[in-house]
């Protein structure tokens, strides 16, 4: 079975770093890209990033270069998102996808289950 | 960037109705469109790519037409699971937008 299993939630103080995992199992973790998709409560859906584990090749989205970092190491099967500091701003639900095809440019058609992030004083 | 428009974003509906919602683009996309449910604390779930290519396991009720900026989800008679809130999604262009959410509620 092709799937995302993501780690758990995580409660965080603003100004602290924190790295969510997403691990990819039932398929070859270095032919697809895997993205990220923010949803900040009772929101809608925004496209993050996205990266190649086969290479690392990584595209961001304007409205979040520079805020955070994605990676993967694909020794283990696994993409991460990363910050430095973390803001209240960054309170949401994150998830991680898969596209339909080999392509950066696709649907997602297989997600993991989310990862909810809480940055509180 | 291309800006979509989804609506409405609020439908209330009965059980055996037949509900369409619409994303419309700023420029055209070609058949570059998906459309995703999600309920309430789930991830979002694949229902159609391509614009009318229905993913698998996604029941025939559910139907997309369209292209280039308009695009119309149709479900031909809801049912009591579908009540859920729809978005769109277009990947013709980097970033791959997503529309503000359609949520379909009982009437």
């Amino acid at each position: 079975e092709v799937q995302l299993v993501q780690s758990g939630a995580e409660v965080k103080k603003p100004g602290e770093s924190l790295k969510i995992s997403c691990k990819g199992s039932g398929y070859s973790f270095t032919s697809y890209w895997i993205g990220w998709v923010r949803q900040m409560p009772g929101k809608g859906l925004e496209w993050m990033g996205i990266i190649y584990p086969g290479d690392s090749d990584t595209r961001y989205s304007p409205s979040f270069q520079g805020q955070v970092t994605i990676s993967a190491d694909k020794s283990i099967s696994t993409a991460y998102l990363q910050w430095s500091s973390l803001k209240a701003s960054d309170t949401a639900m994150y998830y991680c996808a898969r596209p339909v095809a080999a392509s950066p440019y696709d649907a997602f058609d297989i997600w993991g289950q989310g990862t909810m992030v809480t940055v509180s004083s | 960037a291309i800006w979509m428009t989804q609506s409405p974003s609020l439908l209330s509906a009965s059980t055996g109705d037949r509900v369409t919602i619409s994303c419309r683009m700023s420029q055209g996309i070609s058949s570059y469109l998906a459309w995703y449910q999600q309920k309430p604390g789930k991830a979002p779930e694949l229902l159609i790519y391509a614009a009318s290519t229905l993913q698998s396991g996604v029941p025939s009720r559910f139907s997309g037409s369209g292209s280039g900026t308009d695009f119309t989800l149709t479900i031909s008679c809801l049912q009591s699971e579908d009540f859920a809130t729809y978005y769109c999604q277009q990947y013709y262009s980097f970033p791959g937008t997503f529309g503000q959410g359609t949520k379909v509620e009982i009437k």
